[in-house]
């Protein structure tokens, strides 16, 4: 099993582009969640789906969307990026309320 | 909304040698969970070890263990003769609906 795989793993974006980062899961995990990573504030939860057709809004879900089209994959997409967005972001995957696993990440640099 | 507190952003222990993190939450809920993620510099996700609130019992996993102080909202990891290969970032974590993080614990282990 791969678990919980993150694409790109690097990216760097000019002022006001778009981009969509893919998440894909092989666990059969009902909830998936996007997190972002800035130095010093640990993780913070940007959007969650408990289940395929299903999303809401986390912590710091502004200037981001998703969507679940399928159960294992879960798309966050950035409509006109900003430099307040640069950070590396975090997928992961859960059966229900137990743990998460996490993906490697995803370093995003808005110039 | 529940804050997950590390009042230690650095810690140091010598191998071998035991090492407790610190960890305080605040909730108005009786059943969550609460996990300790290690993040080596490769950036990695790794759950380290699992509590859930309506147990009593410590959980303990090889060389790391817990004190769970439910009243106190107190939830520290003990890691027990340290190695060099537990040098990382530390995040405490806690959950019931949604996941909050720790802005975690810098653990370096002097040889």
């Amino acid at each position: 099993n791969a678990g919980v795989t993150q694409t790109p793993k690097f990216r760097v974006l000019k002022t006001g582009q778009s981009m969509t980062l893919l998440c894909a899961q092989d666990m059969n995990h009902e909830y998936m969640y996007w997190y972002r990573q800035d130095p010093g504030m640990g993780l913070r939860l940007i959007h969650y789906s408990v289940g395929e057709g299903t999303t809401a809004k986390g912590e710091v879900p502004d200037g981001y969307n998703v969507s679940r089209l399928k159960k294992q994959n879960f798309l966050l997409g950035l409509e006109s990026a900003a430099p307040s967005q640069t950070s590396v972001y975090f997928c992961a995957s859960s059966y229900v309320r137990y743990e998460q696993y996490f993906g490697p990440g995803t370093r995003l640099t808005v110039t | 909304a529940q804050t997950v507190t590390q009042s230690q952003p650095e810690m140091s222990v010598q191998e071998a040698e035991t090492v407790t993190l610190s960890c305080t939450y605040d909730t108005s809920e009786s059943d969550y969970y609460l996990f300790w993620y290690k993040q080596p510099p490769s950036r990695q996700m790794i759950l380290v070890i699992r509590q859930e609130a309506y147990k009593q019992q410590n959980a303990t996993e090889n060389r790391f263990s817990v004190n769970f102080q439910k009243a106190a909202k107190s939830f520290s990891l003990k890691i027990s003769d340290s190695q060099l290969g537990d040098a990382a970032m530390y995040f405490c974590a806690y959950r019931d609906n949604d996941m909050r993080f720790g802005a975690g614990t810098r653990l370096t282990v002097k040889p």
